[in-house]
């Protein structure tokens, strides 16, 4: 596709559940970022990936969360036994790493609610 | 920590009248970028700025990054209701090769008719 894709655009889940948000990126962007939204606030950043490698995974808040992006494309955000302080929007992006500057191209983002 | 603090934080005004957003840091930027956010969307990239100093209008978006790469500004001349949304600063520091985007926490701006 032209740009970068996200599903599902919504998911509800139970607490303790387990869900896996995907994100289709723009062909040939070889960097690829997962973000988390609350309402009227900036990205927070997640984890970075350059190619199949995480680059930084520093934002992920705990070993709960978990990414793949096994052939440097697609991409899967692994959330385990969910709680309620995780629902948020989550974004992806990609971008080409070229040059002094990162432009990065956003998906729709995944509303995720935990009840 | 690299931060990126955005000012003011909500904004309300009339079409027609005249903004200016700022985004600040204590730190030193390879580059930063504007993005505006619509409700249900992603992040939308406006403009990318490199040099310090640099000046980039887009019709009646106005962009600046401070000569020391640590601010960036953004003005908005005779704001549109479709000017209305979240408006995020984002700079780049490749030191180590690491392209992770640093964010600020957004303007949110309505421009009422």
């Amino acid at each position: 596709g032209a740009g970068v894709s996200q599903t599902p655009s919504n998911k509800v889940t139970e607490k303790g559940k387990y869900v896996e948000l995907r994100c289709d990126p723009i062909s040939g962007h070889t960097a690829l970022y997962w973000y988390r939204q609350s309402l009227g606030q900036g990205p927070e950043f997640l984890i970075y990936f350059q190619g199949t490698g995480a680059a930084d995974d520093s934002g992920l808040p705990n070993d709960r969360f978990f990414a793949v992006r096994p052939e440097g494309s697609v991409s899967t955000l692994k959330i385990q036994r969910t709680e309620r302080g995780d629902s948020a929007v989550y974004l992806c992006a990609s971008s080409l790493t070229l040059g002094e500057t990162t432009e990065a191209f956003f998906g729709q983002g995944t509303r995720l609610t935990v009840v | 920590t690299q931060l990126l603090e955005q000012s003011p934080q909500f904004l309300s005004i009339q079409e027609g009248e005249n903004l200016t957003v700022y985004c600040n840091s204590s730190s030193v930027f390879s580059s930063l970028q504007w993005y505006r956010q619509e409700p249900g969307e992603g992040p939308v990239l406006l403009v990318t700025v490199v040099t310090g100093g640099e000046v980039k209008k887009l019709k009646r978006l106005t962009f600046q990054f401070g000569d020391a790469r640590k601010d960036s500004s953004l003005h908005i001349t005779a704001a549109q209701t479709g000017d209305t949304g979240l408006y995020l600063c984002a700079g780049t520091n490749n030191a180590g090769n690491n392209r992770k985007l640093i964010w600020g926490l957004g303007t949110s701006l309505a421009v009422n008719p």
